[in-house]
């Protein structure tokens, strides 16, 4: 798995679109990032996962720099709902029945949304 | 269409005692991998199952143990349990068939051991 780095903590006011960053400067050409949120007490949360371009989903926008070395998940309007804590990792790729290896989470982004 | 299952979700045993916990995964999904999250260690992979197969390991004493049955379903066995084996216990349920390999978690099993 590539090393990513995530600041520990970031404040965003509600409504407000939160820009969490995340640096894998050594990622692979052919490990995904991937995004990942929990809330305390529950199993974290897939959220978006992206390779080379920019990705969209219900959830989330991922900005994929042209280099690879880092990405940003936006959450373009932040709600109360969304603090939590964010995980960025880049795990290597599986092959079919292959292993998925040890994840490794890290430490992530404790994001707090205030009213 | 339905998430990762893990039953018990909470449970509470005394030390010495052996506790079994059992992961549903998502339909489909055939590989099934195992983690401990305690509030000092983060998350820790425990052990990845594909085609009722350990296909990885973490670095976890042998108290520590799981399968996986014909239907994909999983159960991880810890016996003689000890104080510092509290802890919430994730499973992960994913294809296994690609490189993009979305990985969905449940929502734990959490274990108190007194």
């Amino acid at each position: 798995d590539a090393k990513t780095t995530q600041p520990p903590s970031m404040d965003c006011a509600e409504g407000r679109a939160a820009n969490l960053p995340c640096n894998h400067s050594t990622i692979s050409g052919n490990e995904y990032v991937y995004w990942y949120r929990q809330i305390h007490s529950q199993g974290p949360q897939y959220i978006i996962h992206g390779l080379k371009n920019n990705e969209t989903n219900e959830m989330a926008s991922l900005i994929i720099t042209e280099d690879r070395k880092s990405s940003t998940l936006i959450l373009p309007h932040a709600t109360l709902r969304d603090t939590a804590v964010y995980y960025c990792i880049a795990p290597k790729p599986m092959n079919y029945g292959g292993s998925q290896g040890n994840l490794i989470f890290g430490k992530g982004t404790k994001l707090s949304v205030k009213p | 269409k339905a998430g990762v299952t893990q039953t018990p979700r909470y449970l509470i045993k005394t030390r010495g005692q052996q506790v079994t916990l059992s992961c549903s995964p998502i339909s489909g999904h055939r590989s099934v991998s195992w983690y401990q999250q305690t509030p000092g260690q983060g998350l820790q992979f425990l052990f990845e199952y594909f085609s009722e197969t350990q296909r990885n390991k973490g670095n976890f004493p042998g108290r520590f143990s799981g399968r996986q049955f014909s239907n994909s379903r999983s159960e991880m066995n810890v016996s003689t349990l000890e104080l510092g084996d509290s802890a919430l216990f994730l499973c992960a349920s994913s294809r296994g068939t690609e490189a993009a390999n979305t990985i969905y978690f449940g929502e734990g099993s959490w274990l108190t051991v007194v």
